[in-house]
């Protein structure tokens, strides 16, 4: 079965400085990998997807992610941040043949400090 | 275009009770699934219904059980409620193509469940 792996539970930047959340995922085929934020006492808002081609996928609120297929990884990043941007971000995966059952990360949680 | 909404936002149950969420999906959106959050165990898969079928379940056990209708609205059920039962209830809808899986899911605020 799919699974997704978030090394860090809390990730701690300064303002204007990039940020990086990292993700890992495995599965038995190619992958569809996913980011979604919450914010507290919200539902989770998706951010950006790979699906195939460009590894470097372009998302909302400035963040980007780049798939790495060897590493099997699928790592968060933005080039300055913005206190706003503190968060519970979550990395999920879908088996591109094993139907819609995503399985999430355990969520990495981002504080952006002024 | 409305997003996805669930009722009640906020539920207190006592242990042993039953309880239903309610979810009703973007317009147009046909899979609906349910997750449970918790601090301990994260985000967790429970089911997804697509055109009032069950497609997909999650491991857990027989209390929990969903429902979707022709209009494509959701709920679940929780009965003989425990108290790791508490926890904010998610659900999700997405538009269903021939490429379905790589489509996205739009959440709900979701219902926090707590059970005394």
């Amino acid at each position: 079965a799919q699974s997704v792996a978030q090394p860090e539970d809390q990730v701690n930047v300064a303002e204007g400085n990039p940020l990086t959340v990292k993700c890992t995922y495995s599965v038995s085929g190619n992958p569809y990998l996913f980011w979604y934020v919450q914010y507290p006492n919200r539902g989770l808002q998706f951010l950006l997807k790979y699906i195939t081609g460009d590894n470097l996928v372009k998302g909302s609120y400035g963040f980007e992610a780049e798939f790495n297929k060897s590493q099997t990884s699928f790592h968060l990043k933005k080039p300055s941040a913005l206190v706003s941007d503190s968060a519970l971000y979550f990395c999920a995966v879908r088996d591109q043949g094993r139907g819609n059952d995503m399985r999430f990360g355990a969520g990495t949680r981002l504080t952006v400090k002024p | 275009k409305a997003g996805v909404t669930q009722t009640p936002r906020y539920l207190i149950k006592t242990r042993g009770q039953q309880v239903t969420l309610s979810c009703s999906p973007i317009s147009g959106h046909r899979s609906v699934s349910w997750y449970q959050q918790t601090p301990g165990q994260g985000l967790q898969f429970l089911f997804e219904y697509f055109s009032e079928t069950q497609r997909n379940k999650g491991n857990f056990p027989g209390r929990f059980s969903g429902r979707q209708f022709s209009n494509s609205r959701s709920e679940m059920n929780v009965s003989t409620l425990e108290l790791g039962d508490s926890a904010l209830y998610l659900c999700a809808s997405s538009p269903m193509g021939s490429s379905g899986a790589s489509n996205e899911q739009f959440f709900g605020p979701g219902t926090r469940l707590t059970v005394l």
